[in-house]
C-alpha cells in the first residue's frame, strides 16, 4: 500500500534552517510528483510547491521563493524540503503528499516544526 | 494565484440532515480540452492528514460514503453530505489544482447541531 513517512517533529530558532524528509513506498518513486504543504496551528493549507522525483524539477509557491529548496536523492527513494530562515511564523505541521493527475490522494503524516528562541 | 473561498466558514446540522459546502474559485478551473474541473474536496480531522473525499470535482474517491457527493463546473462548486453522520464532524476543504499555488479554501468546519 502506497505511504509517505515523514522525519520527526523538530524545534528550531529562529534564523536557522529545517530540513524535512519525506519516504515513499508502496508505488515506482519516480512515478508521482511529491508536494509539500504546510498547515499553522488552528489554520488552514498552505500550498509550498512539488517536486519532480524522476527530473529534479521543481515549482515552488511564489510566496516561497529563495527560502524554499526541494530536491530528492532517488538511491534512497526520499524527498526534501529544505525552508531556510525560520521565522515564527513558519511554526506548523508540513506534509508531503503524492501528486496525482486527479489531486492529492496519499499523505504523510505530518512533521510538527516549532520555532522558538 | 487563483483565489479559493469557501462558505459558510462553520455550519452545525442535525444528524441525518443535509449539509451543503460550497467554494468559488477566483478564475476557472475548468480546463477545457479534457473537460475536467481541476478541483478537489478534503475532510480534516483533529491531529490527522486531510483525507481526498472528491476529485474532478464531483468525482468520489474509491472507499468514500455515498452520502457525499461533489458538483458544480467553472467556478462555483458544492460539496453536500446528504445525511450528515457523527463521524463526519470535521473540517472541510477545497483546493484546485488547475495551476499552481495549487491553492485551497480557508475550510468549513461543520458540527452537530
Amino acid at each position: 500500500q502506497v505511504q509517505l513517512v515523514q522525519s520527526g517533529a523538530e524545534v528550531k530558532m529562529p534564523g536557522v534552517s529545517l530540513k524535512v524528509s519525506c519516504k515513499p513506498s508502496g508505488y515506482t518513486f519516480t512515478d508521482s510528483f511529491i508536494h509539500w504543504v504546510r498547515q499553522a496551528p488552528g489554520q488552514g493549507f498552505e500550498w509550498m510547491g512539488w517536486i519532480d522525483p524522476k527530473s529534479g524539477g521543481t515549482n515552488y509557491a511564489q510566496k516561497f521563493q529563495g527560502r524554499v529548496t526541494m530536491t530528492r536523492d532517488t538511491s534512497i527513494s526520499t524527498v526534501y524540503m529544505e525552508l531556510s530562515t525560520l521565522r515564527s511564523d513558519d511554526a506548523a505541521v508540513y506534509y508531503c503528499a503524492r501528486g496525482d493527475s486527479n489531486g492529492t490522494r496519499f499523505w504523510g503524516q505530518g512533521s510538527l516544526v516549532t520555532v522558538s528562541s | 494565484d487563483i483565489v479559493m473561498t469557501q462558505s459558510p466558514d462553520s455550519l452545525a446540522v442535525s444528524l441525518g440532515e443535509r449539509a451543503t459546502i460550497n467554494c468559488k474559485s477566483s478564475q476557472s478551473v475548468l480546463y477545457s480540452p479534457n473537460n475536467k474541473n481541476y478541483l478537489g474536496w478534503y475532510q480534516q480531522k483533529p491531529r490527522q492528514p486531510p483525507r481526498l473525499l472528491i476529485y474532478w470535482a464531483s468525482t468520489r474517491e474509491s472507499g468514500v460514503p455515498d452520502r457525499f457527493s461533489g458538483s458544480g463546473s467553472g467556478t462555483d462548486f458544492t460539496l453536500t453530505i446528504s445525511s450528515l453522520q457523527a463521524e463526519d464532524v470535521a473540517v472541510y476543504y477545497c483546493q484546485q489544482y488547475y495551476s499552481p499555488p495549487h491553492t485551497f479554501g480557508q475550510g468549513t468546519k461543520v458540527e452537530i447541531k
